[in-house]
This record gives C-alpha cells, structure tokens and sequence, in this order.
C-alpha cells in the first residue's frame, strides 16, 4: 500500500500569514492527489483535487502543487475561518489512504 | 440539493454485525464510485472501501480486508457497507463520500454527516 506522510501535524499561526503543509507519497501517485479541510463535529470538505485543480467555490488563498511523491497546500492568507485540520489523500490506486492531518491553531 | 445520509450505526457486540446504507439524492448516482470513510473519535480519516459506478472496480483497506463488504443498489440510489466480525478498532464515525470519477479515480467532492459505530461489550 501507498503510505502518505503529512507535515507538521499540528502549527501555530496568525490571521494574514501563509502556511504550507506537506506530504509525500512512498511512491509515486503523478497528480492524484487531493486536500480537505475539516471543522470540529462536521465532515472534510474538498479543496484542491488533481494536485492543483481548485474545487468549485473554495476561496483562492488556497492553492496546490507537487506531482509524483512530493505536494503542497498553501493558504495564502490565513483567515479566521481557516483555523481547522487539514488532510491530504492519494486516490492513485486501492487501498487508497489519507494523511496523518495537520491541525492549524490560531497563535 | 446533493445529499448523502448515513444510517445504521449503533453500538454492537465485539464479533458481532452491522450494516451501515447511505441514501444519496441531488445527483445522477450510478454516474459515479463511491466510498465509504471512518474517523475514530479523536483521530483522522481511514479510507475504509470504495466501488466503482457498476460495481466492476471494488477496494478495502487491509484492516478491514475479508470483514467488510462494499455494495450499491443504484436502482435504490443507496450505498452499503455490510461489517462482519467487528472488533474494538472499528469503533468509529463512518461517512459515505462521492467520487468525482466513476471508476474510483477521483476526490470526494460530497460526504454525508456520517454514522456512529461503536463496539463494545
């Protein structure tokens, strides 16, 4: 199976900065990689699938990049509203698997 | 409105069975695979199993490999996990998800509200 590895899994940031969380993949997945952001007590929410591809209606301080075993999520801005875990996923065969997550707290 | 709903959770005996459905509306269902997704309390995502839009493409994580059962009734617009034997670790909030693709290939674009299971003597 495909192991994927987040990073960090947890950080401190402040309204307005940019944060970037990582993942690598054991192998390589080329783009079938996806990120979601999660609230306490709701279900994840897509934000970024095909590695870059931002999903309808997901604010444009989000974006993607990485192909093969190494990607990124970056908000550009952070918001209020951002302050959530976020978590990566390969979809490029079964088992497919997600990320560790990585919680983004406010500093 | 795109909507899947969860059911059949509960609290069950260790070795015991559940069956969990998911009712989808709002879109054409046999378009696209689904999935199902757990979160034990307090911690993240465990893709769990997924199945293609004809049912020709099925996949389990290893930890539930030969206890779980994925199926759909597209006629019914329903999804289904039937889990056998169940053990203590697979106490969890089980939520059914939407691929973008209908092959299994895509990210999970809707996602229900999910289903407790929990398994306990």
């Amino acid at each position: 199976a495909i192991r994927i590895t987040q990073s960090p899994s947890s950080l401190s940031a402040s309204t307005g900065d940019r944060v970037t969380i990582t993942c690598r993949a054991s192998q390589g997945i080329s783009s079938y990689l996806a990120w979601y952001q999660q609230k306490p007590g709701k279900a994840p929410k897509l934000l970024i699938y095909a590695a870059s591809t931002l999903q309808s209606g997901v604010p444009s301080r989000f974006s993607g990049s990485g192909s093969g075993t190494d990607f990124t999520l970056t908000i550009s801005c952070l918001q209020s509203e951002d302050f959530a875990t976020y978590y990566c996923q390969q979809y490029y065969s079964y088992p497919q698997g997600f990320g560790g997550g990585t919680k983004v707290e406010i500093k | 409105e795109v909507q899947l709903v969860e059911s059949g959770g509960g609290l069950v005996q260790p070795g015991r069975s559940l069956r969990l459905s998911c009712a989808a509306s709002g879109f054409t269902f046999d378009d696209y695979a689904m999935h199902w997704v757990r979160q034990a309390p307090g911690k993240g995502l465990e893709w769990v199993s997924g199945i293609s839009w004809n049912s020709g493409s099925i996949g389990y994580a290893d930890s539930v490999k030969g206890r779980f059962t994925i199926s759909r009734d597209n006629a019914k617009n329903s999804l289904y996990l039937q889990m056998n034997s169940l053990r203590a670790e697979d106490t969890a909030l089980y939520y059914c998800a939407k691929d973008k693709s209908g092959e299994g290939l895509g990210a999970f674009d809707i996602w229900g509200q999910g289903t407790m299971v929990t398994v306990s003597s």
